[in-house]
């Protein structure tokens, strides 16, 4: 059974600071999504990441694949506060469709 | 071009009841795949429609079940409902291929 596991699940920090969430899951999967959700609103997709080494940025977020580790990572580079919100990875189950398991999520606040 | 659309917003039911909630995908978009999202915690896929056809399933019982219609629409029954019942339900659509899934705005449940 495919587990996804990230951390921290929590994380308060300062505007204008670098921090990096992580994404760790359990079997061999070949895509993997990283999703945004505000208070109170659905999912906003922001990266896919589909191959080994595969990186992605838009604006001062960056999303990383390593396939190997079975790891993905979301850097945020000079955060602000409009970044506040709830980050979740999702990966790929296989199986013949494209059901997606996802992490607990990463709540994110940043504080001016 | 409308993105996915979920019917109703919101619903409060007691235990033991039955309900369906409705989901329209994204034009362009032919597989319909449900979520259930406790408050706190990641979406849990439910099951994937293609083809009007269940074509995945995630670990939920059989008191989950769902229809997809010729027109790609998508209703999501539960039956004989429980407290544990009470979560956010988000549908979401896809085309073939490995881009994102786009997930309606969802239907908050509530079983009193």
């Amino acid at each position: 059974e495919l587990k996804v596991e990230q951390n921290p699940l929590f994380l308060s920090m300062q505007e204008g600071k670098n921090y990096t969430i992580y994404c760790n899951y359990s079997t061999t999967s070949d895509r993997l999504y990283w999703y945004r959700q505000d208070p109170g609103k659905s999912l906003e997709s922001l990266f896919v990441l589909l191959s080994n080494g595969a990186v992605k940025q838009e604006g001062r977020l960056m999303a990383s694949l390593d396939t190997k580790a079975r790891l993905s990572t979301l850097h945020i580079t000079a955060a602000v506060h409009d970044l506040s919100a709830t980050y979740f990875c999702a990966v790929f189950s296989g199986g013949g469709a494209d059901g997606l398991t996802f992490g607990k999520g990463t709540h994110l606040i940043i504080q001016p | 071009d409308a993105g996915v659309t979920q019917s109703p917003t919101h619903l409060i039911k007691t235990r033991g009841q039955q309900v369906t909630l409705r989901c329209s995908p994204k034009s362009g978009h032919d597989t319909v795949s449900w979520y259930q999202q406790a408050l706190g915690q990641g979406p849990q896929f439910i099951f994937q429609y293609y083809e009007e056809e269940e074509r995945q399933r995630g670990n939920f019982p059989d008191r989950f079940s769902g229809h997809q219609f010729p027109n790609y629409s998508s209703e999501l029954n539960v039956n004989a409902l429980l407290l544990g019942d009470s979560a956010l339900y988000l549908c979401a659509s896809s085309s073939t291929g490995n881009q994102p899934q786009h997930f309606g705005d969802g239907t908050r449940l509530s079983i009193l």
